[in-house]
């Protein structure tokens, strides 16, 4: 199971770009990646999920070197309603795992 | 988008006293749901995978005999907290997958129940 690894928090303000890179060295062939965003006192939202390369979806991108070692999550155009955190996963295709998830990154947008 | 639900919301009990927790998948059959815990500030901790029709698998450290889950039919999976303690105080959320969607391989989490043990 690929361990994660992404930056604690990080801090942002209205409409600016966010990128959150996390790590996954040990990803396997069969692996998928996958994002999710947590407000306080919810349950997490899927917000993205990729193989390879660039996934891009009406909320994020999600960008992912040949390698497959590490992946970015980018927010477009943050708001104050974005303030959450976000958890970076990998999955297998069978689709039957648990998700173990990390520390996450938590984003706290500002004005 | 597909649904999963969770009831009650929030509870509140007295210490040694046993309270159920109920997920349900709303618009998808589910045979395998997840039941996670999360305490303040902290990531979620899964506790154990409910397979409809057969016993639950629990994580190291999670005592069966005080989460007991119950996986009755493809759409409910039930976890009682037995003689609860105030460390049992956390948010619990199930999550399930639709397995009949190929296309995809989202978890739906529920909104989570927060239960605190007085």
């Amino acid at each position: 199971l690929a361990k994660t690894t992404q930056p604690i928090s990080m801090d942002s303000y209205e409409g600016q770009e966010v990128n959150i890179t996390c790590s996954h060295n040990n990803i396997a062939t069969n692996d998928y990646i996958t994002w999710y965003q947590q407000f306080p006192s919810q349950g997490p939202r899927f917000i993205i999920q990729g193989y390879k390369t660039k996934v891009t979806n009406e909320v994020a991108s999600l960008f992912i070197p040949a390698d497959r070692k590490s992946s970015t999550l980018s927010l477009p155009r943050v708001s104050l309603s974005d303030t959450a955190v976000y958890y970076c996963l990998v999955d297998d295709d069978t689709g039957r795992r648990a998700l173990t998830f990390g520390s996450g990154t938590r984003l706290q947008v500002q004005p | 988008g597909a649904v999963v639900s969770q009831h009650p919301s929030w509870v509140i009990c007295k210490s040694g006293t046993s309270v159920k927790i109920e997920c349900r998948s709303l618009d998808f059959q589910a045979t395998t749901m997840f039941w996670y815990r999360q305490f303040p500030k902290q990531s979620l901790m899964l506790m154990a995978t409910s397979n409809e029709g057969s016993k639950a698998t629990y994580e190291q450290g999670v005592e069966k005999d005080k989460f007991l889950i119950n996986h009755a039919s493809l759409t409910l999976s039930t976890l009682t907290v037995t003689s609860a303690h105030p460390e049992d105080s956390s948010f619990y959320i199930c999550s399930a997958r639709n397995f009949l969607d190929r296309e995809s391989y989202e978890q739906y989490f529920g909104p989570g129940t927060r239960l605190t043990v007085t």
